[in-house]
């Protein structure tokens, strides 16, 4: 699985727009962008995933560049309960294949 | 959607002894279970694959005779933790993904997790 790179922490204030970036420069063609987010001492939560076109979902929008070499998590207007850690994963959708998780993107939204 | 229940979420042991981990899929069948493990303020590392009917397939580091996977069922896999020790303590997360639905790009689902404190 291609590796992916983001910013350990984010701030971002509540009822405003968290925008969360991931590098994944060595992604290949079958390769699906996943974006997970685990609150404190709970299991990931499954958010939104994409191959290339941007996608968007009640939780949550993915943005996708062309060159697929990057992406943005776009929460729209964060709560406080959506401070947690995020993570951004590629992966092909085999049923076998097991997600890698890097050290994803802490974001703490602030009243 | 698909919901995956891990069980305990929360135990204590003694040092020596064995701790099992249930985790069922309770609406879609999972013939391919993972199991990571997650220490503080670090991320998931995966501990092994488990495979309905077959063997499990452990990282490279993780004890196959430590850590047992039985995949009995396509909705069941168990971990047991034999002979725990202090440095067992970890939260300990399973995730499946639903095999009719996997080819529709369906993402994985973990179960709550389990938080093992050897003593």
């Amino acid at each position: 699985d291609a590796k992916t790179t983001q910013p350990t922490s984010m701030d971002c204030a509540e009822g405003r727009a968290a925008n969360l970036p991931c590098n994944h420069s060595t992604i290949s063609g079958n390769e699906y962008v996943y974006w997970y987010r685990q609150i404190h001492s709970q299991g990931p939560q499954y958010i939104i995933h994409g191959l290339k076109n941007n996608e968007t979902n009640e939780m949550a929008s993915l943005i996708i560049t062309e060159d697929r070499k990057s992406s943005t998590l776009i929460l729209p207007h964060a709560t406080l309960r959506d401070t947690a850690v995020y993570y951004c994963i590629v992966s092909t959708p085999s049923a076998g294949n097991m997600l890698t998780f890097g050290g994803g993107t802490r974001l703490m939204v602030k009243p | 959607g698909a919901v995956v229940s891990q069980h305990p979420s929360r135990v204590i042991c003694k040092s020596g002894t064995s701790v099992k981990i249930e985790c069922r899929s309770l609406d879609f069948q999972a013939t391919t279970m993972f199991w990571y493990r997650q220490f503080p303020k670090q991320s998931l590392m995966l501990m092994a694959t488990s495979n309905e009917g077959s063997k499990a397939t452990y990282e490279q580091g993780v004890e196959k005779d430590k850590f047992l996977i039985n995949h009995a069922s396509l909705t069941l896999s168990t971990l047991t933790v034999t002979s725990a020790h202090p440095e067992d303590s970890s939260f300990y997360i399973c995730s499946a993904r639903d095999r009719i639905r996997a080819g529709l790009n369906y993402g994985y689902t973990f179960g709550s997790g389990t938080r093992l404190t050897v003593v």
